[in-house]
């Protein structure tokens, strides 16, 4: 089956430097792509959202970019700080066969440090 | 609002045991899904609730049954835990529909270790 995986699993960065975390999906039906970050004991919190018809979308700090072509997701993150430090998830809406719902199917995630 | 509410916070059994993890939420939410999450793993579904009155299997369903008790709660059972059971579980919610897409709403999650 089709998945959603990430490339890499851990990422370590400064204070103040901007923040790559990278996705790629390979389902070429996925038409809706969220960004999820979850801090320690806690629940994944939604960050910033993307569908197929557009390539970038901004939010605060956040900015996500969608490559269609190379079936590619990212998030960057400007002027990381401390409290950026979470694992962040990409996941995808998976159509599933049966009652033709579409499901929310994540990726393994990656760990992001920031070390003052 | 609180959101998505998850009890218990943590739970250990016995091989054996059942039990029933309560999730509840007061967004209005149609949808309703319950994840498994393993160390170093991502979210896997065990089941959902696209609306009230409807259930169907994730990717992980085998060993549990759900409950959509109502619009607003969504139950997961245990009938008989297995250490293989043993993970973070977390519910969520979301609104859905044709033309409506919009992402999910997670509780904090139930510890279950299964001896």
């Amino acid at each position: 089956g089709e998945s959603v995986g990430l490339h890499l699993p851990t990422l370590s960065v400064q204070e103040g430097d901007n923040s790559i975390i990278n996705c790629a999906y390979s389902n070429s039906a996925s038409d809706y792509f969220i960004w999820y970050k979850q801090e320690s004991g806690k629940g994944p919190q939604f960050i910033i959202d993307i569908r197929s018809n557009m390539d970038k979308r901004q939010g605060q700090r956040v900015t996500v970019l969608l490559n269609k072509t190379v079936k590619h997701l990212s998030l960057q993150i400007a002027a990381t700080q401390p409290g950026d430090s979470a694992v962040y998830f990409c996941a995808e809406n998976m159509s599933k066969g049966s009652g033709g719902s579409y499901i929310p199917t994540f990726g393994r995630g990656t760990s992001l440090i920031v070390h003052p | 609002n609180a959101g998505v509410t998850q009890t218990p916070k943590f739970q250990v059994l016995k091989t054996g045991q059942s039990m029933t993890l309560q999730c509840a939420q007061d967004m209005n939410h149609n949808s309703m899904y319950w994840y498994r999450q393993d160390p170093g793993m991502g979210l896997r579904l065990i089941y959902y609730s696209a609306s009230e009155g409807t259930t169907d299997k994730g990717e992980v369903p085998n060993g549990y049954n759900v409950s959509r008790l109502n619009k607003r709660e969504f139950s997961l059972r245990l009938e008989s835990a297995a250490p293989s059971q043993t993970s973070v579980y977390f519910c969520a919610s979301r609104t859905f529909g044709s033309l409506i897409e919009s992402p999910l709403h997670f509780g904090n999650g139930t510890r279950l270790t299964v001896t």
